[in-house]
C-alpha cells in the first residue's frame, strides 16, 4: 500500500529565512504522481504542485521550489525567503493506486514569525 | 469558473443522529471525493463518485454513504452518527480521476 510519511510535524522559522519541508514515499507502482498541498487555518487545500515521477527535474514557482529524488523516494518542498503568510499546515500525498484518490502525510506545521 | 463549494461550513449534532453534507464541484469537474481530517491528521479517503456511481471506498464503514448528481454535485450522509465522527469533512472535484484534486473549504462537524 502507499505511505507517505512527513518526519517533521512542526517547524518554526523567522521571516525571511529558508525553510524545507521533508516527505518521503512508499510506491510498489512504476509511475505515479506526487502532490503538495498547503491548508491554511481556513480548512481549505490549496494544490501547489503535481509531479510526474517520469520527470526527476527539480521545479520553481516564485519562491516555491521542489526537490524530487526517486533513488531515496523523496519529494521535498522548499520556501525561499518566508513570509508570515506561508504558515500553514503543509501536506504531501500521492494516489493509491493508478488513478485512485490521494494517499495524505500527517502534514507539516510550518509557523513564520515576523 | 467557480470552485468546489461545501455547505454546510459549521455543523453541531448530537450522537446518534444523522448528518447531509453537500458539495458543488467545480465547473467541468466529473469526479468528486470526500475525505474526513480528523484534529492534527491528515485528511483520509472515505469515497468517490464518477459519473454518479460509486468507484471506490476506503476504510469507512457502511453508515457512510453518498451520492452525486447529473450535474456533478455530491452529498455525504453519516448515520448514527458517534462522537469519532466529529472531523472536517473535505470535498474535492477533478476533471477526470488521476488529475490534480481541488478541495473546498471543508464542513467542520462536531458530534456531541
Amino acid at each position: 500500500a502507499q505511505k507517505v510519511t512527513q518526519a517533521q510535524t512542526e517547524i518554526s522559522v523567522v521571516e525571511k529565512e529558508d525553510v524545507t519541508l521533508d516527505c518521503v514515499y512508499e510506491t510498489r507502482d512504476t509511475t505515479y504522481y506526487l502532490f503538495w498541498y498547503k491548508q491554511p487555518p481556513s480548512g481549505e487545500l490549496v494544490f501547489l504542485i503535481r509531479r510526474n515521477s517520469f520527470d526527476e527535474q527539480n521545479e520553481i514557482s516564485g519562491r516555491y521550489s521542489w526537490n524530487f529524488q526517486k533513488s531515496t523516494s523523496s519529494f521535498n518542498f522548499t520556501i525561499t525567503a518566508s513570509q508570515v503568510v506561508d504558515s500553514a499546515v503543509y501536506f504531501c500525498a500521492l494516489p493509491n493506486s493508478g488513478n485512485t484518490p490521494l494517499v495524505f502525510g500527517k502534514g507539516t506545521r510550518l509557523s513564520v514569525i515576523a | 469558473e467557480t470552485g468546489v463549494t461545501q455547505s454546510p461550513t459549521h455543523l453541531i449534532k448530537t450522537r446518534g443522529q444523522q448528518v447531509t453534507l453537500r458539495c458543488s464541484s467545480q465547473s467541468g469537474h466529473n469526479t468528486v471525493s470526500w475525505y474526513q481530517q480528523a484534529l492534527g491528521q491528515g485528511p483520509q479517503f472515505i469515497f468517490q463518485y464518477y459519473r454518479e456511481e460509486e468507484n471506490g471506498r476506503g476504510n469507512f464503514p457502511p453508515r457512510f454513504s453518498g451520492l452525486q448528481f447529473p450535474n456533478y454535485s455530491s452529498e455525504l450522509n453519516v448515520n448514527a452518527l458517534e462522537l469519532d465522527d466529529s472531523a472536517l469533512y473535505l470535498c474535492a472535484s477533478s476533471q477526470q480521476r488521476g488529475t490534480e484534486a481541488f478541495f473546498g473549504q471543508g464542513t467542520r462537524l462536531t458530534v456531541v
